[in-house]
């Protein structure tokens, strides 16, 4: 089966600019995850969706921070404003069992860098 | 809410010598646990998972964790590390996020560097 595909890898943009990843989770999953992964940090949940739906969103940055998932399939994460802070690898993850026992399968995910 | 601890960020061994990575999680109550390897440039991928029965699980590569569920860890063994297990390798536990979702919570990461 195809995995997650995520674009662009990576993306280099100045701080205030806004910047937008995507992300199309294998087919049939309807549980769809964006990691925040900070150099030398483990991954951190910003948002999950469970088909269209918001199921956890508490540690989104909302203020710059969002996230869709129109139709239930792929999902767009936009940064606006960008920050420093948000220099980070931005991993996107979907599950077929809402993630209770079944592994999440993780794209590539895309390097941001803001300057 | 869960937590994860790895204790060590690097560790460095040689060559085909024996290897633990260690991996505490916060809480007692039933919980399913992973080993996710992250190669340079690339996306998790899942190592090997406890879920249920027997407390030792293996991976293909020769990985193996043990559950210890009094002491609530689950670390990381393998007997003889080649090169190419060069990676940074996360423990994760699930979490409950709400209905019947769970999302997982990472540690900080170890740094695995195997060498020659």
């Amino acid at each position: 089966e195809a995995g997650v595909a995520q674009s662009p890898r990576y993306k280099i943009i100045e701080k205030r600019q806004s910047v937008a990843f995507w992300c199309n989770p294998i087919s049939g999953h309807a549980t769809l995850y964006w990691y925040q992964q900070i150099l030398g940090q483990g991954p951190k949940l910003l948002i999950q969706f469970q088909n269209n739906g918001v199921v956890d969103d508490s540690q989104l940055p909302k203020d710059r921070f969002s996230a869709e998932r129109l139709k239930g399939v792929d999902s767009t994460l936009k940064i606006q404003p960008a920050k420093l802070e948000d220099s980070a690898v931005y991993l996107c993850a979907s599950s077929s069992t809402g993630g209770r026992g079944g592994p999440l399968h993780f794209g590539n995910g895309t390097r941001l860098t803001v300057t | 809410a869960q937590s994860v601890t790895q204790l060590d960020s690097q560790v460095p061994v040689f060559e085909e010598a024996p290897v633990e990575l260690r991996c505490n999680y916060s809480s007692s109550v039933s919980v399913y646990l992973f080993w996710y390897v992250q190669y340079p440039n690339q996306g998790l991928q899942l190592l090997l998972k406890y879920l249920s029965g027997s407390t030792l699980v293996e991976s293909i590569n020769g990985f193996e964790a043990e559950f210890n569920k009094s002491q609530t860890s689950f670390h990381l063994r393998k007997p003889s590390v080649h090169i190419s297990d060069t990676a940074e390798y996360f423990c994760a536990v699930t979490d409950y996020t709400g209905g019947s979702n769970y999302k997982l919570t990472f540690g900080k990461g170890t740094l695995l560097t195997v060498n020659p």
